[in-house]
């Protein structure tokens, strides 16, 4: 267990149609990343927060947002879904430490639209 | 730029035999480096991680990394596979730059492991 929540674990919902995942981070960690992990991808960063700001952007769609809250869990929005954004989204969050920064990811929610 | 490449996508070996997976990389600074490893519907589960203290670096499960800055290589390797040892296997270099940490991955490397 990495510490990492996430949910819901599955999700089934239309096109169209907008959802919510959510993120818990490891105990005093303050980056949240997300990742959308598909077959014909692979895993690609979306975003990354630290302490609630936003701090990088990768390949994340307009129709996609993400926040992290004073409580440091974070949730992605996807809006407007479409067939194509099935995929298992992953949340990691990391730990500064001396010896450098390790980051640990969670169980992932599978995402499906019909 | 940081950039990974894992020069496998699939390796096969036998049960008890070694497992080999290559992994290079490209950094402008002294990365740190990392393996993950993916077993199916599953979370990304670190392995084990580089981070310039010892240049061999022993991880979960038996498996170790050594890394090689003259050939810019971070391998992963086990003396004896297991069939639990069956997954995808990702290296990942990170940096950090402008205060925040980036993690390149590498597309990843499946493993089978045959009876």
């Amino acid at each position: 267990d990495s510490g990492v929540t996430q949910t819901p674990k599955h999700l089934i919902t239309a096109t169209g149609q907008r959802v919510t995942l959510r993120c818990s981070p490891r105990s005093g960690d303050l980056s949240v990343y997300w990742y959308q992990q598909s077959l014909d991808q692979g895993l690609q960063f979306l975003i990354q927060y630290y302490n609630g700001e936003e701090r990088a952007k990768g390949n994340i769609l307009e129709r996609f947002s993400a926040q992290q809250f004073p409580d440091l869990h974070s949730e992605l929005n996807l809006s407007s879904l479409e067939l194509g954004d099935s995929a298992l989204y992953f949340c990691a969050s990391s730990v500064n430490t001396v010896s450098g920064n390790t980051i640990y990811f969670g169980e992932g929610s599978w995402l499906t639209v019909v | 730029a940081q950039s990974v490449t894992q020069l496998d996508s699939h390796v096969s070996v036998s049960e008890g035999t070694p497992v080999l997976l290559r992994c290079n990389y490209s950094s402008s600074y002294s990365p740190s480096l990392f393996w993950y490893v993916q077993h199916p519907n599953k979370g990304l589960q670190l392995l084990l991680k580089y981070t310039s203290a010892a240049t061999l670096v022993k991880g979960i499960n038996g498996f170790e990394a050594e890394f090689k800055k003259s050939e810019t290589s971070f391998h992963l390797t086990k003396p004896s596979a297991h069939m639990s040892d069956a997954a995808e296997y990702f290296c990942v270099v990170s940096d950090q730059t402008s205060g925040t940490y980036k993690y390149i991955f590498g597309t990843g490397t499946r493993l089978k492991v045959l009876a």
